[in-house]
């Protein structure tokens, strides 16, 4: 059973970076042609994506986060990073990792972390 | 980029049907996945590819998508499925994907 495990600060200051990791277990992050991804919640609002990185390194992002969103991915250590610069109390969030299935012009998203809450 | 567009809001009473709708331009041709967020917890999917089950997810939850309008439908509702239900599909045109504001659903 594929499990994502996440963790990382919920308090980010002003200006400075949160940062996020995403521990798979379960399965092989190297295996398959998976987008794992990062999806976040503004308080009382719906998902937004982030963006997404291949096991190849390739990412996708959310163009409207205008280069301040990093997704890495350490496929030795099985897990995948969020890096969001300069943040501001906009930022605050519920933040969520999530493995992406299917393939060109289908993704969807199974199973999700815990999700971690990130306050600015 | 592509729009979805989903009803705040659905109440029904237990053991009715509950009927949640994903409205998008020509939406028939792109592939609709619904999840299931429980208040305080991770979303979970519960529909994928327009009408498929994930392993562990009830026959009482259906899909289907036609025309402009996607639907899932929740047979013999029950108070344990309140929770808000998010569609989603992915937007060829940019490359990501795209989430509906989201269905609240009451059971009454």
């Amino acid at each position: 059973q594929v499990q994502l495990q996440q963790s990382g600060p919920g308090l980010v200051e002003p200006s400075e970076t949160l940062s996020l990791t995403c521990t798979v277990s379960g399965m092989s992050v190297s295996s398959g042609d998976y987008a794992w991804t990062w999806i976040r919640q503004p308080p009382g609002k719906g998902l937004e994506w982030l963006g997404h990185v291949h096991y190849t390194g390739n990412t996708n992002y959310n163009p409207s986060f205008k280069n301040r969103v990093t997704i890495s991915i350490d496929t030795s250590k099985k897990y995948f990073s969020l890096k969001v610069n300069s943040v501001t109390a906009a930022d605050t969030a519920f933040y969520y990792c999530a493995r992406g299935l299917g393939g060109s012009d289908v993704y969807w998203f199974d199973p999700w972390g815990q999700g971690t809450q990130v306050t600015v | 980029s592509y729009v979805v567009t989903q009803p705040p809001s659905v109440s029904v009473a237990p053991g009715w049907t509950a009927t949640f709708t994903c409205g998008g331009d020509n939406i028939g041709t792109k592939r609709v996945n619904w999840y299931q967020q429980r208040p305080g917890q991770a979303p979970l999917l519960v529909i994928y590819y327009d009408s498929d089950r994930p392993s562990g997810i009830p026959e009482r939850f259906s899909g289907s998508n036609s025309g402009n309008t996607a639907t899932l439908t929740i047979s013999r509702v029950e108070t344990g499925d309140e929770a808000d239900y998010y569609c989603q599909v992915w937007d060829s045109s940019s490359d990501h994907p795209v989430f509906g504001g989201g269905t609240k659903l009451t059971v009454l």
